[in-house]
């Protein structure tokens, strides 16, 4: 069975631009989360979402922003990129509830803010 | 508010040592705690898992304590390898809500 696949796996931005990721869930899972992840802050929660509708939302602008299309796959955006959303940005799969099933992690895509 | 939080922030061990790796959290309603294993250049990947049902479980040479008096759990690895080193995250949920992750350990094993 597939793992959770991202892309791309590196990005390279300017402040100001906008970036969209893309992540595939693995196969029958229904539930997707995104995580940023920094070196002083750890990993925090961004946003989960299953079945196509937000599920929980972590404590981030506005300019931060997920979807979940019907065949699972999910793809978040950063609008008017600033340096600090320089991180990387992991998503995560779950077969149906995040603290009841387990979460599994793809490996993540690297943004950087030039 | 940290609502989970994890020490030591890194940690150095020869090898067969034993590695502690601690965790406290504040909201007496969780009732999931996890801890993930990352390795550079891959996403965090689950190890072990507890419930406050029981105090202790165990794989292989991993095993979580869990005091719920305390507001306290700890990964314990046994005999230490140079394989084990990578990052260690403690985190914790509530029902569906989302996982609340520690700022995670580096653990480092000397050949």
């Amino acid at each position: 069975k597939a793992g959770v696949t991202q892309t791309p796996r590196y990005l390279i931005k300017t402040r100001g631009q906008q970036v969209t990721l893309s992540c595939s869930p693995i196969s029958g899972h229904r539930s997707v989360s995104w995580y940023q992840q920094t070196p002083g802050q750890g990993l925090q929660f961004l946003f989960e979402y299953f079945s196509e509708t937000q599920r929980n939302k972590g404590n981030f602008p506005g300019r931060f922003s997920g979807r979940q299309f019907s065949n699972s796959r999910s793809e978040m955006n950063v609008s008017t990129l600033e340096l600090g959303d320089s991180a990387l940005y992991l998503c995560a799969s779950t077969w149906l509830v995040p603290g009841t099933d387990t979460q599994y992690f793809g490996p993540g895509t690297r943004l950087t803010v030039l | 508010q940290q609502q989970v939080k994890q020490s030591p922030q890194s940690l150095i061990v020869q090898k067969g040592g034993i590695s502690i790796i601690n965790c406290a959290y504040e909201n007496t309603a969780f009732d999931y705690f996890p801890w993930y294993q990352q390795f550079p250049g891959k996403g965090p990947a689950l190890l072990i898992a507890i419930r406050p049902d029981v105090s202790e479980k165990k794989e292989g040479r991993f095993t979580i304590s869990f005091n719920k008096s305390a507001k306290q759990f700890s990964l314990h690895i046994m005999d230490s390898q140079p394989g084990d080193s990578a990052t260690y995250f403690c985190a914790a949920s509530r029902g569906s809500e989302k996982l609340v992750f520690g700022k995670g350990m580096k653990l480092t094993v000397n050949p």
